[in-house]
């Protein structure tokens, strides 16, 4: 199974400023069709997981624009521009391009 | 609106079965493969099993960790998805969620249905 490691896993932050959260897999993350198959998912206290990014930086619809992704290979990066009250939560990156899909161990981003 | 609703869990004393019902709406469920995942309290989100869509032949898989104890089943005229749990153990007490997956990303994901487990 493709490993997944976040860091950090507690992100303590201020209203207003920057956060940025780091995901490395243990192997290419590019399928045979060239997509990378790297997800990103905010879950809410006492909330089920939500889908903010997939394919690495491609935000879902309803998704505020201060979330972006980037990243290639092994190494993506998940940020948000100024965080707000509302993005209190664990975030979670997830590969799809092997079966099992795999978890990073999440990111618990508190104000 | 797509919804996924879980319904069908509660406490069971080791050893016990449960059966899991997952509805979908909003979306066309059958050309999704299907998912349950799960979270144990305050843990991470782990892979149950998966029921893939027609196309790829209803196949189905399993965790290691639920093989041979739990079965997933689909029914794609009644738009749902099933965990039979049997043989139950204290480790398998968690939320599980249903997931929906198109093509390397869960798209959509329940509301969740807490198993406990527990004497």
């Amino acid at each position: 199974d493709i490993l997944m490691a976040q860091s950090p896993l507690s992100l303590p932050v201020t209203l207003g400023q920057p956060a940025s959260i780091s995901c490395r897999s243990s192997q290419s993350l590019v399928f045979r069709d060239g997509n990378t198959y790297l997800n990103w998912y905010q879950q809410r206290p006492g909330q089920s997981p939500r889908r903010l990014i997939y394919k690495v930086s491609n935000r879902d619809s309803g998704v505020p624009d201060r979330f972006s992704g980037s990243g290639s290979g092994t190494d993506f990066t998940l940020k948000i521009s100024r965080v707000e009250a509302e993005d209190v939560g664990v975030y979670y990156c997830m590969q799809g391009v092997q079966r099992p899909y795999t978890f990073g161990q999440g990111t618990k981003l508190e104000i | 609106e797509v919804r996924l609703v879980e319904s069908g869990g509660g406490l069971v004393q080791p050893g016990g079965s449960l059966r899991l019902s997952c509805r979908a709406s909003g979306f066309t469920f059958s050309d999704y493969n299907m998912d349950w995942v799960r979270q144990a309290p305050g843990k991470g989100l782990e892979w149950v099993g998966r029921n893939w869509r027609k196309v790829d032949s209803y196949t189905i898989e399993y965790a290691a960790s639920v093989k041979g104890r739990f079965s997933i089943s689909r029914d794609d005229s009644k738009s749902s998805l099933y965990l039979q749990m049997n043989s139950l153990r204290t480790e398998d007490t968690a939320v599980y969620y249903c997931a929906g997956d198109y093509f390397g990303s869960y798209e959509f994901w329940g509301q969740g249905t807490l198993v406990t487990v527990s004497s």
